[in-house]
């Protein structure tokens, strides 16, 4: 079956370390791309990346980073510099004209 | 930039009825992409409808239709005989068809639909 998967689905952390959701597609996708979600909001763009080894910042990238060394794979780092890292985490690919399809998500949280 | 506003924070629709979820966008683009998706409890994010900007009709899904007014900038979902499963999250988004260009996608803050029994 074609999709996104993220893991783990639930993840927690202390605070001051770094910890990298995982999110990987076999839909042949360009694009990926992470947001965040907060209890009863919208999604944030944090970062996306159109093309393999390129990726541009979103709305709030401070304290994320991102690799894309792989077409299928697009892993987030959320470092000890994100001030408030607890949410609930969402990614996501597209083709270049084409709809974005979302994995199941990681619900994110530090204790 | 492109701006994406919901302005029904929470909806309320008796099982069997029709309610309809407003959406109202802002760009200066002509071509572009419009969607609705659904999150459920489950928090999975799920396609509802897709509109192309260039195409007049409106698009249908079967109990999901839109009303796309180009010209006003208004994009709102119509669900006609509702059922409980709809209840969920809503939200608008949109993407620029221009090419080459981004492939960000602009997302309203949602619409909290409840179905009542």
């Amino acid at each position: 079956d074609g999709g996104i998967t993220q893991s783990p689905k639930y993840l927690f952390r202390k605070e001051g370390q770094n910890v990298t959701l995982s999110c990987e597609q076999n839909l042949n996708h360009d694009a990926m791309y992470w947001y965040r979600q907060d209890p009863g909001q919208g999604l944030r763009l944090i970062y996306y990346s159109q093309i393999v080894n390129d990726f541009q910042k979103g709305d709030i990238a401070e304290g994320y980073s991102v690799s894309r060394e792989k077409k299928e794979s697009f892993p987030l780092t959320v470092t000890s510099a994100q001030k408030n890292p607890t949410a609930f985490y969402l990614c996501a690919s597209s083709q270049s004209t084409d709809t974005q399809y979302f994995g199941p998500g990681t619900r994110l949280t530090v204790l | 930039a492109q701006t994406v506003t919901q302005s029904q924070p929470e909806m309320s629709v008796q099982e069997a009825e029709t309610v309809t979820l407003s959406c109202t966008y802002d760009t200066s683009e002509s071509d572009y992409y419009l969607f609705w998706y659904k999150q459920p409890p489950s928090r999975q994010m799920i396609l509802v409808i897709r509109q192309e900007a260039y195409k007049q009709q409106n698009a249908t899904e079967n109990r999901f239709s839109v009303n796309f007014q180009k010209a006003a900038k208004s994009f709102s979902l119509k669900i006609s005989d509702s059922q409980l499963g709809d209840a969920a999250m809503y939200f608008c988004a949109y993407r620029s068809a221009i090419y080459p260009g981004t492939y960000k996608y602009i997302f309203g803050t949602g619409t909290r639909l409840k179905v009542l029994a």
